[in-house]
């Protein structure tokens, strides 16, 4: 069983639709991730919360838009997305790096996101 | 830069030892890892390595790390069919960021 908590499991919308995404864990973690999947490839990052702050955006359209309430929860706010957004969208979590290295990551099961 | 290779496929029949070779090119990352992902599923850590060790066993899991070739490879013993699935290695880019290979795809057969 995972630690890291995604709901929902599945979500289908449209391309005008607001909706969001949630994550949590409970593991004690500073660091938070969005990534996203296509099938067959590996994850591809989106995004890193570190102690409660955005601290890496990896060039993401604004439609999508990340909110880390506590430390616990990370959510990803989507708007206005395209067909091509269609994927698996994993969180995970991890100590907070130290700069010494990186801290192993921890995956929650994902949202499987499709766009009409 | 990062550039992490793996091949595509591996097939094994159940009972035999799996072994799945992974190339990277960063030589200052500190951690490896591998990653399992069933259909359906997320990302299970199943086992990482430190760049100072050269090798990890973990019950049916061993990963074996050769800093000069840059090489990296996970055993698994006696492979199950829940052995079956995509196993990803990463290397750490920094103190946040993962370099995944493509995945190989493990299938085990009766």
């Amino acid at each position: 069983d995972t630690e890291v908590t995604q709901t929902p499991k599945h979500l289908v919308m449209g391309m005008t639709n607001k909706k969001s995404l949630k994550c949590e864990q409970h593991m004690g973690h500073r660091a938070m991730y969005w990534y996203k999947q296509k099938a067959k490839k590996p994850p591809e990052l989106m995004f890193v919360y570190s102690y409660e702050k955005l601290s890496i955006n990896e060039s993401v359209p604004s439609r999508f838009s990340p909110e880390c309430p506590n430390s616990s929860l990370l959510n990803l706010h989507l708007h206005a997305l395209q067909p091509e957004d269609s994927a698996l969208y994993l969180c995970a979590s991890s100590q907070a790096g130290t700069g010494s290295g990186n801290q192993p990551q921890h995956f929650g099961d994902g949202t499987r996101l499709s766009i009409l | 830069g990062e550039d992490v290779e793996q091949s595509l496929f591996l097939s094994v029949r159940e009972g035999d030892s799996s072994v799945i070779n992974c190339t990277y090119t960063d030589s200052s990352s500190t951690y490896l890892y591998w990653y399992k992902q069933e259909p359906g599923a997320g990302l299970q850590l199943l086992t990482y390595i430190f760049s100072n060790m050269d090798m990890k066993q973990d019950q049916r899991l061993t990963v074996l790390l050769n800093k000069k070739d840059k090489h990296l490879s996970l055993r698994i013993a006696d492979t199950q069919t829940g052995d079956s699935a995509i196993y990803f290695c990463a290397e750490s880019i920094n103190d946040y960021k993962l370099s995944f290979g493509a995945g190989t795809t493990v299938t085990v057969r009766a």
